[in-house]
């Protein structure tokens, strides 16, 4: 079935210096990569998302990559600060039939002043 | 707030009752799902529904496990004869889905269960 695999499953850095969450996908036909945040105690929230038809996206101090061959995508946080302190989560799915959205096991990110 | 909305917030039940879930989308989502999430994990999938048809549930899902949607609107979801491993954040999120057109997935705050 399908599978996503996420690492690290914690990431300790300092204040201003750069992250890097990394996933892989089983699914050779998903193609719909979000991320979500979710802070302690609340609802996770989307953050950034990819669709296979492009190699890399950015928001602001956010950018996912993405690569198709390696069935492998990416999350960098750059310029970090402490309320990027949360659990991030990488999915996949099949944007074209909108079906289930498979997570990984998420990445606990702390920012250390 | 016109987010999804999930009640109740906290259940606690002893072993062997049955609970009920009730998940309220965002009114123009015609896409309802269910995951459930243990501490320290992903949401795992359990099943989503297109407007009222379920449209598939996860082998992983025992059989003491039911879901409804039956306007398209809110859904519910049973659990029978709960047991300890039960426990967990009961998560619904709905999205828009049209062909050419989805949006993504937006989530509830959950329904913290626990059986003792």
């Amino acid at each position: 079935g399908e599978n996503v695999e996420q690492h690290p499953s914690t990431l300790s850095v300092q204040e201003g210096d750069s992250a890097v969450i990394k996933c892989t996908y089983s699914d050779s036909a998903s193609n719909y990569f979000p991320w979500y945040k979710q802070e302690l105690g609340k609802r996770p929230q989307l953050i950034i998302d990819i669709r296979s038809n492009v190699g890399e996206k950015k928001d602001q101090r956010i950018a996912v990559t993405l690569n198709k061959t390696a069935k492998h995508f990416s999350l960098h946080i750059t310029e970090t600060q402490p309320e990027d302190s949360a659990v991030y989560f990488c999915a996949a799915s099949r944007w074209s039939s909108a079906s289930k959205i498979i997570f990984g096991s998420g990445t606990r990110l702390s920012i250390r002043p | 707030d016109t987010g999804v909305s999930q009640n109740p917030r906290h259940k606690i039940t002893k072993r062997g009752q049955n609970v009920t879930f009730r998940c309220d989308p965002i009114s123009e989502h015609n896409r309802l799902y269910w995951y459930r999430q243990t501490l320290g994990q992903g949401p795992e999938f359990l099943t989503y529904f297109q407007n009222e048809a379920q449209l598939e549930k996860s082998r992983l899902l025992s059989d003491r496990f039911s879901a409804e949607r039956p306007k398209g609107s809110f859904s519910t979801l049973e659990i029978q004869r709960t047991e300890q491993g039960d426990s967990a954040m009961y998560l619904c999120a709905s999205s828009f889905n049209r062909a050419g057109e989805n949006s993504p997935l937006h989530f509830g705050n959950g329904t913290r269960l626990t059986v003792t």
